[in-house]
């Protein structure tokens, strides 16, 4: 595709099921970032992925917060036992790793998470 | 500790006046410097970059912005202001270093008021 994606977009879940967001970045892209927006707020880095593996995992809030990478390309955050608390934008963004090409972050359209 | 800030929350100035939104930073070496722009209900969109050369950088929506070493600045600036410039500015530092080599560091962001 022409940009990153996320799915789903918008989704609402109960306190204490979980949950998977699922983002597609850029083909090509051999960085990826996770970070969550309160309404109106900053951006709160989650974690990223160079490749597969994960050199930051520092801003994942809690141990129910977890992310993935596999075939470095799609990633999934999974959030367990959500909490309202919990609910924020998820915005996934994706980047060239190196000096060389584009060097700046594209976003994702992001998810909605409302936990009721 | 690698940052960047942001030190105002809001930026109020009237249509047709020039604007400035603040940022420095502090991240060792000479990272690649970004301005975002946030529209409401939207997603960030890249709005100009400083890689090297020129301290002056050009970018969309006839924004530039000023890098400048010796304070650690990249103030974003715009000559005349249009109400539609009304948004959430987001500047970012990409760490070209270290074991984050590619972590992306985010300011607070900035809301932009202009007044007819």
């Amino acid at each position: 595709g022409a940009g990153v994606s996320q799915s789903p977009s918008n989704k609402v879940t109960e306190k204490g099921k979980d949950v998977e967001l699922r983002c597609d970045p850029i083909s090509g892209h051999t960085a990826l970032y996770w970070y969550r927006q309160s309404l109106g707020q900053g951006l709160e880095f989650l974690i990223y992925f160079q490749g597969n593996s994960a050199p930051d995992k520092s801003g994942l809030p809690s141990d129910r917060f977890s992310a993935e990478r596999t075939g470095g390309s799609v990633s999934t955050l999974t959030i367990q036992r959500t909490q309202q608390e919990d609910s924020a934008v998820y915005l996934c963004a994706s980047s060239v790793t190196g000096t060389s090409g584009s060097h700046e972050q594209f976003f994702g359209p992001g998810t909605r998470l409302t936990v009721l | 500790a690698q940052s960047v800030a942001q030190p105002e929350d809001q930026v109020n100035v009237a249509e047709g006046n020039p604007l400035t939104v603040k940022c420095t930073y502090s991240v060792s070496g000479n990272p690649y410097l970004f301005w975002y722009v946030q529209y409401p209900n939207r997603g960030l969109q890249f709005l100009l970059k400083y890689i090297t050369g020129d301290n002056l950088v050009k970018g969309s929506y006839g924004f530039e912005a000023e890098f400048n070493k010796s304070q650690t600045s990249f103030h974003l600036k715009k000559p005349s202001a249009l109400v539609s410039d009304s948004a959430l500015y987001f500047c970012a530092v990409r760490d070209l270093t270290g074991y984050n080599f590619n972590k992306f560091y985010f300011g607070s962001g900035t809301k932009l008021n202009v007044k007819p």
